[in-house]
């Protein structure tokens, strides 16, 4: 158990389905975030959050569209995704934005675009 | 703009063998540096991390890493190795006072028996 958990862990969905991937920190993080893993590419920062508020929106297609309703929780909604999509997406937390201390990550969610 | 070079993307090393995992970066502005680990089907788990003094680092599971500003480097290293070991690593930079991380691409690191 890392302090992060998403679910589901794993997701398959169609092109025209919506589906949201939620993530869920205990650990009294006031910054969350977002990354996307790809085979072989370098973890994409997506979306960033602090005190539920939304600093950065890393060009993102509008097919995802984040929401943080408390500290604790951090939803990715997902509709019309292309295959190019799939990949691990993976969430994480911080103390704080500006603190080194690194990241706490969840153990991701495979998601598959068919 | 900064970056982050993981020279080898597999490491191949037998069992109890000392291994050396590369990672080179570039940037104008002073950096904190990380280093993650990535077993199979989690997300990744901070290793060890330089952010000013001492410039050898030690971290869990017997790693350590070297900050090394001149060649800027920031190599992670281990005398030996375990077959729980096998997992990938990535080397991260971000510059120091941001939460702008810039990840490597990885190096698996495969022990064998």
């Amino acid at each position: 158990e890392t302090g992060v958990t998403q679910t589901p862990r794993h997701l398959v969905m169609g092109m025209t389905n919506k589906k949201s991937l939620k993530c869920e920190q205990h650990l009294g993080h006031n910054a969350m975030y977002w990354y996307k893993q790809s085979a072989k590419k370098p973890l994409e920062l997506m979306f960033v959050y602090s005190l539920e508020e939304r600093v950065e929106n890393n060009s993102v297609p509008s097919r995802f569209s984040p929401e943080c309703p408390n500290s604790s929780h951090l939803f990715l909604h997902l509709h019309t995704l292309q295959p190019e999509d799939s990949a691990l997406y993976l969430c994480a937390s911080s103390q704080d934005l500006l603190t080194g201390v690194g990241y706490t990550f969840g153990s991701g969610t495979r998601l598959t675009v068919v | 703009a900064q970056s982050v070079t993981q020279l080898d993307s597999q490491v191949p090393v037998f069992e109890e063998a000392p291994v050396e995992l590369r990672c080179n970066y570039s940037s104008s502005v002073s950096v904190y540096l990380f280093w993650y680990v990535q077993y199979p089907n989690q997300g990744l788990q901070l290793l060890l991390k330089y952010l000013s003094g001492s410039t050898l680092v030690k971290g869990i599971n017997g790693f350590e890493a070297e900050f090394n500003k001149s060649q800027t480097s920031f190599h992670l290293r281990k005398p030996s190795v375990h077959i729980s070991d096998t997992a990938e690593y990535f080397c991260a930079v971000t510059p120091s006072g941001t939460y702008k991380y810039i990840f490597g691409t990885g190096t698996r690191l495969k022990v064998l028996a």
